[in-house]
C-alpha cells in the first residue's frame, strides 16, 4: 500500500456520461497530480494541485476538471465521456512542490475507466 | 519544452542476465531530476531509482544502477542479475525543479525463465 488511495478501482460507463474519480493523498502530502495513461502508452500529465490551489495544467480537455478539497483529497471530474477517454487514471502525491523533485511522486493504484 | 525518449519499445532477456534500458531527454535547464519507474502487470507505478542532475556520481539501488551522461542527456538503467519479478514496463521520467514529472513512452521488459 503506497498510502495514496484512489477510488473506484474500476469504472464502466456509457458515452456521454459524467464520472468522478477520487484520490486521497499520502498523509502529510500537500501536492496532488493527475495523470492519464491510455492503453500501452506513457503517462500524460493532466493537472496539479497544491494545498487546495491549482498549480499546473497539462493537456487536460475542457470536459475534464478537478479540485482539491480542504482535507487535501482531490476529485477528477470527467464529463461528456467519449470512447477515447477509456484509460487508466493515476493520482500521485508529494509533500510539496520542492520535495516532489527529490523523492519523486507516490502513486495510487489507479482507476481504470472504460467507456462503452 | 522538455521531452523524454525511450527508443526501445520492448526487450527480452534471460533470467540472471544483465539488461540496459536506454533513455534520452532534452532540456535547456541545468537543475533537474531523473527517475526510472517500474509498472508491473498490477499497473502500480513504483519508483526504482532517481538521480539528481547536479550529482556526477551514478545512483545505485541494489541490482539497479544508472549511467547518467549529462552532456549527452542520456540516462540509462542497468538491471543486474535480472529476476522474473523484474518483468514490467519501465518508464524514464524527467522533472525540473518545482514542476511536473514528464514520462517517456516506456520500455516493456520481459525476463524469460
Amino acid at each position: 500500500d503506497s498510502g495514496v488511495t484512489q477510488t473506484p478501482k474500476h469504472l464502466i460507463t456509457a458515452t456521454g456520461q459524467r464520472v468522478t474519480l477520487r484520490c486521497s493523498p499520502r498523509s502529510g502530502d500537500l501536492s496532488v497530480y493527475w495523470y492519464q495513461q491510455s492503453l500501452d502508452q506513457g503517462l500524460q500529465f493532466l493537472i496539479q494541485y497544491y494545498n487546495g490551489e491549482e498549480r499546473a495544467k497539462g493537456n487536460i480537455l475542457e470536459r475534464f476538471s478537478a479540485q482539491q478539497f480542504p482535507d487535501l483529497h482531490s476529485e477528477l471530474n470527467l464529463s461528456s465521456l467519449e470512447l477515447g477517454d477509456s484509460a487508466l487514471y493515476f493520482c500521485a502525491s508529494s509533500v510539496g512542490r520542492a520535495q516532489g523533485t527529490i523523492y519523486g511522486y507516490t502513486f495510487g493504484s489507479g482507476t481504470r475507466l472504460t467507456v462503452v | 519544452a522538455q521531452t523524454v525518449t525511450q527508443s526501445q519499445p520492448e526487450m527480452s532477456v534471460q533470467e540472471a542476465e544483465t539488461v540496459t534500458l536506454s533513455c534520452t531527454y532534452d532540456t535547456s535547464e541545468n537543475n533537474y531530476y531523473l527517475f526510472w519507474y517500474k509498472q508491473p502487470p498490477s499497473r502500480q507505478m513504483i519508483l526504482v531509482i532517481r538521480q539528481e542532475a547536479y550529482k556526477q556520481q551514478n545512483a545505485t539501488e541494489n541490482r539497479f544502477s544508472v549511467n547518467f551522461q549529462k552532456a549527452a542527456k542520456s540516462f540509462s538503467l542497468k538491471i543486474s542479475d535480472s529476476q522474473l519479478g523484474d518483468t514490467a514496463m519501465y518508464f524514464c521520467a524527467f522533472m525540473i525543479v518545482k514542476d511536473k514529472i514528464i514520462f517517456g513512452k516506456g520500455t516493456r521488459l520481459h525476463i524469460l525463465p
